[in-house]
C-alpha cells in the first residue's frame, strides 16, 4: 500500500536554529515528490518538486533533498515567518498525489 | 495570490440543504482535483478530473457529486450531508495527470460547516 510518513509531528525552533524535517515514503513507482507549506486556514503552497535520488532544490532558507526512500527539508537559520505546517506528497504510478500527515513548525523569536 | 479561485470561502448548511462549491482556474491546466481536509490532518483526495473527464473517484459517498463543465471550472455539489462532512474543501489544478507533472496549485479552500 502506498504510504507517506513525516517526522517529527511538531517542531519548535528558536530563531536561527537550523534543523531538518523528514518524509519517508513507500509507493508503487514514484513519479515525483513534492513539498508544500500550509498556513492555518489556507490551501497548501507549492515549494519543491524532486524526481530522482540525489536531486536537491533550494529556495531561500529551505533546501529539499531526495533519496530512494526518503526526503529531507532542511531549514537554515529559520525566522518566525517560516512557522507553518510543511506537507510532503508523492505522485504514484497511478497518478494519485498522496499527502503525508505534515510537520507543524513553530519558530520562536 | 493564488490563481485557483474557490467560492464561497465559508458555507454553513443544514443536513437537508443542497449547495455547491465552485472552483475556477485560468492557468490552462487540464487536471483539476477536489481534496477534503479535516483539522490537523493532511488533504485527502476525493476526485480527479483529467481533460474534463472523471479519472479518479476515491470511493466518495454519493452525497458529494463533482462536475467539470469545462477545463477551467470544477464544481462540487453537496446534498444531504452529515456533520462529519464539515471540513476545508480544497480545489487544486495542474498541467495534467500524465507523465511526471505533479505540482498542484491549490485554492484557498471553502470552509464547510454542516449543522
Amino acid at each position: 500500500e502506498d504510504q507517506v510518513t513525516q517526522s517529527p509531528e511538531a517542531l519548535r525552533l528558536q530563531e536561527g536554529e537550523s534543523s531538518s524535517l523528514n518524509c519517508s515514503y513507500t509507493v508503487s513507482g514514484l513519479r515525483g515528490l513534492f513539498w508544500y507549506r500550509q498556513d492555518p486556514g489556507k490551501g497548501p503552497e507549492f515549494l519543491f518538486t524532486l524526481y530522482s535520488a540525489g536531486e536537491e532544490k533550494e529556495k531561500e532558507r529551505l533546501k529539499a533533498t531526495l533519496t530512494k526512500k526518503e526526503s529531507f527539508l532542511h531549514i537554515t537559520a529559520p525566522k518566525p515567518e517560516d512557522s507553518a505546517t510543511y506537507l510532503c506528497a508523492v505522485k504514484t504510478s497511478y497518478d494519485k498525489v498522496i499527502f503525508g500527515p505534515g510537520t507543524s513548525l513553530s519558530v520562536i523569536p | 495570490d493564488t490563481e485557483v479561485t474557490q467560492t464561497p470561502k465559508h458555507l454553513v448548511m443544514g443536513m437537508t440543504n443542497k449547495k455547491s462549491l465552485k472552483c475556477e482556474q485560468h492557468m490552462g491546466h487540464r487536471a483539476m482535483y477536489w481534496y477534503k481536509q479535516k483539522a490537523k490532518k493532511p488533504p485527502e483526495l476525493m476526485f480527479v478530473y483529467s481533460y474534463e473527464k472523471l479519472s479518479i473517484n476515491e470511493s466518495v459517498p454519493s452525497r458529494f457529486s463533482p462536475e467539470c463543465p469545462n477545463s477551467s471550472l470544477l464544481n462540487l455539489h453537496l446534498h444531504a450531508l452529515q456533520p462529519e462532512d464539515s471540513a476545508l474543501y480544497l480545489c487544486a489544478s495542474n498541467l495534467g495527470t500524465g507523465g511526471a507533472s505533479g505540482e498542484l496549485f491549490f485554492g484557498e479552500g471553502s470552509r464547510l460547516t454542516v449543522l
